[in-house]
């Protein structure tokens, strides 16, 4: 078990590029989490999958936001047209998910974007 | 909608201190509730969790209890390490899967 990894782990960028950004989940996890967390708050959450399937997104995912897991194993969030308000950290998470209420959310250690 | 309360501002505080750090929450259903920290330089780890009324959660030392009737879930330590500065983060998780998380508190232990 190695953990949930991200990469890159800074990205800096100029306004108006796109940029993605990986996610690698724990190995037989089939939850996956996208969370954004800017300075001084806590991480909200953006989206998630159950295997490949993107079962629910945050209206903070705008329409520049697209985040896909083919294959149901690694996730790619992409942002196109970057905006300084796009400047966070990105987090990902994942989880064996079932209907109990023991579901634990694992994070990895985020990629934190800067838009110039 | 689910929230997370926690109290303002960082928290200083000398070695071999009583720690404890407020979290209050607002959800529909039950939710679960959980302890992350993030120490300098890494990712959110857990910390502890609990998922029902009444359960306790503890780890390394730090604990807290689910109590339903005042929709908190403080944490707490009876005697803190430098080793335990870090920025405290309270979340719950409710029947929609995702994590609602407090601000968070950022702990200062001084030697």
């Amino acid at each position: 078990d190695t953990g949930v990894s991200q990469d890159p782990r800074h990205k800096i960028t100029k306004r108006g590029q796109n940029v993605t950004f990986r996610c690698d989940p724990i190995s037989e996890h089939n939850r996956l989490y996208w969370y954004r967390q800017t300075l001084g708050q806590g991480p909200e959450f953006l989206t998630y999958f159950q295997n490949e399937a993107q079962l629910e997104k945050s209206r903070l995912l705008s329409d520049r936001f697209s985040a896909e897991r083919p294959k149901g194993s690694f996730s790619t969030l992409e942002i196109q047209r970057t905006e300084q308000g796009d400047s966070a950290m990105y987090l990902c998470a994942s989880s064996l998910g079932d209907s109990s209420w023991e579901e634990t959310q694992y994070f990895g250690p985020g990629t934190r974007l800067l838009v110039l | 909608g689910n929230s997370v309360t926690q109290m303002e501002g960082p928290v200083t505080l000398s070695e071999e201190a009583f720690l404890t750090i407020n979290c209050t929450y607002t959800a529909t259903g039950y939710p679960s509730l959980f302890w992350y920290v993030q120490y300098p330089g890494e990712g959110l780890q857990l910390l502890l969790k609990a998922t029902k009324a009444d359960d306790k959660g503890s780890n390394k030392g730090f604990e807290a209890t689910y109590r339903k009737e005042t929709t908190s879930f403080h944490l707490e330590k009876g005697s803190v390490q430098v080793s335990d500065s870090a920025v405290y983060f309270c979340a719950l998780r409710g029947g929609n899967n995702r994590l609602a998380f407090g601000k968070g508190n950022q702990v200062v232990v001084i030697p």
